[in-house]
Order: structure tokens, then sequence, then C-alpha cells
């Protein structure tokens, strides 16, 4: 069935950078843009970019802090998120574009960001 | 730079009441609006797209309509599954949320 897989929860000091991955399978990939949203706890959904065959395009509030990248022989996006603070603490997505919508969406990543 | 208003943030309703959410853009926007069901926990699942198009899968009782600047999504009858946290999005932008509760 049509999926997307991600990597494990991450916890990191203040600082360093944290990568994530999200595996697809299912349907063709390269096909599709790929977006990744977070959500920090208790709070609502904020998307940080995309992804697809040709473009990358990210939100101003990560501007030089957030690289995405893919392996398309592997099916597989990474988000890259660097120079991490304490308000970087969220559950991270990846998600499919499609219709200007987000059809599938990966299982989430956790990643903590504590000293 | 497009700011997406949902309300109510809050909505207390009962099993059977008809409930309505409204999305406004902040300047007038194309009909790519999509919303979105969040349970707590969970993962985002999309039940409409094109502000008026059913996912496949997701319940009649969910309804989109509307126009820029401004859509509405309706549930025409709640039932218990559907006690979630509601969420508009257009392009890069989303809505705030509107929380479901039990009244």
């Amino acid at each position: 069935q049509v999926q997307l897989v991600q990597s494990g929860a991450e916890v990191k000091k203040p600082g360093a950078s944290v990568k994530v991955s999200c595996k697809a399978s299912g349907y063709t990939f390269t096909n599709y843009a790929v977006h990744w949203v977070r959500q920090a706890p208790g709070q609502g959904l904020e998307w940080m970019g995309w992804i697809n065959t040709v473009n990358t395009k990210y939100s101003q509030n990560f501007q030089g802090r957030v690289t995405i990248t893919r392996d398309t022989s592997a099916s597989t996006a990474y988000m890259e998120l660097s120079s991490l603070r304490s308000e970087d603490t969220a559950v991270y997505y990846c998600a499919r574009g499609a219709n200007a919508a987000f059809d599938i969406w990966g299982q989430g990543t956790m990643v903590t960001v504590s000293s | 730079d497009i700011q997406m208003t949902q309300s109510p943030s809050t909505l207390s309703a009962s099993v059977g009441d008809r409930v309505t959410i409204t999305c406004r853009a902040s300047q007038s926007i194309s009909n790519w609006l999509a919303w979105y069901q969040q349970k707590p926990g969970k993962v985002p699942k999309l039940l409409i797209y094109q502000a008026s198009s059913l996912e496949s899968g997701v319940p009649s009782r969910f309804s989109g309509s509307g126009s820029g600047p401004e859509f509405t999504l309706t549930i025409s009858s709640l039932q218990p599954d559907d006690f979630a946290t509601y969420y508009c999005q257009q392009s890069t932008h989303f809505g705030g949320g509107t929380k479901v509760e039990i009244k």
C-alpha cells in the first residue's frame, strides 16, 4: 500500500543537527513532491519545506537551518535541521503532495532538543 | 504572507449535531484549500481537498464549501469518532486549528 515510513525518534543537544528520513513505497516516488511539516507539543501544524524533481523550497521561518534532499534510487526524502534549539522540540512529519494537499503522511518522528 | 484564520478555536457539540468550521484567508486565494482531522497522538488525515472534493474513504457527512477568502467544513451529523482537531491548509499555510469537544 501507499505509505511513508520515517526514521525513529531522536534526542539532540542544543546546537546540534538532526536528519530525519522518509521512505516512500507503493507509488512512483518521482511523480510527487514530499513536504515536511512539524508540530510542537500542544501546538498546530507548521510547514517547513518541500522537494520535487527539480526544486526545493523552504519556509522563511527556517531559512538557512533546514535542508531537504532526496535519493530517488532509494525512494527516500531527508530533512536536516541544524543549530537546534529547545523550541525545535516537535514531531516532524513528511507528507506527499497531491492536488495542493497532503494526502499521505509519515508516522512522525519525535525530535527532542535538550541539554 | 498569507494568514489562515480558523473559527472557532474550540467548539463544544453533541453527537448528532451539525457542525461548521470556518477558515478565512488574509487575502484572496485560489480554491486550493484542504481540511485535515487530527486526533491526539495521531497523524493528520486529509478529509477535503480543492475546497470541496472528498478524499477517498472519508465519510460523506464531511463536506467542504466556499471560495477565496472564506471556506467552511461541515459535519452534517457529528459522530463519536469525529471529536478531534481540524485544520485548514492553503499551499504552505495552515490554520491554527479548531478543537471539537464533547458538550
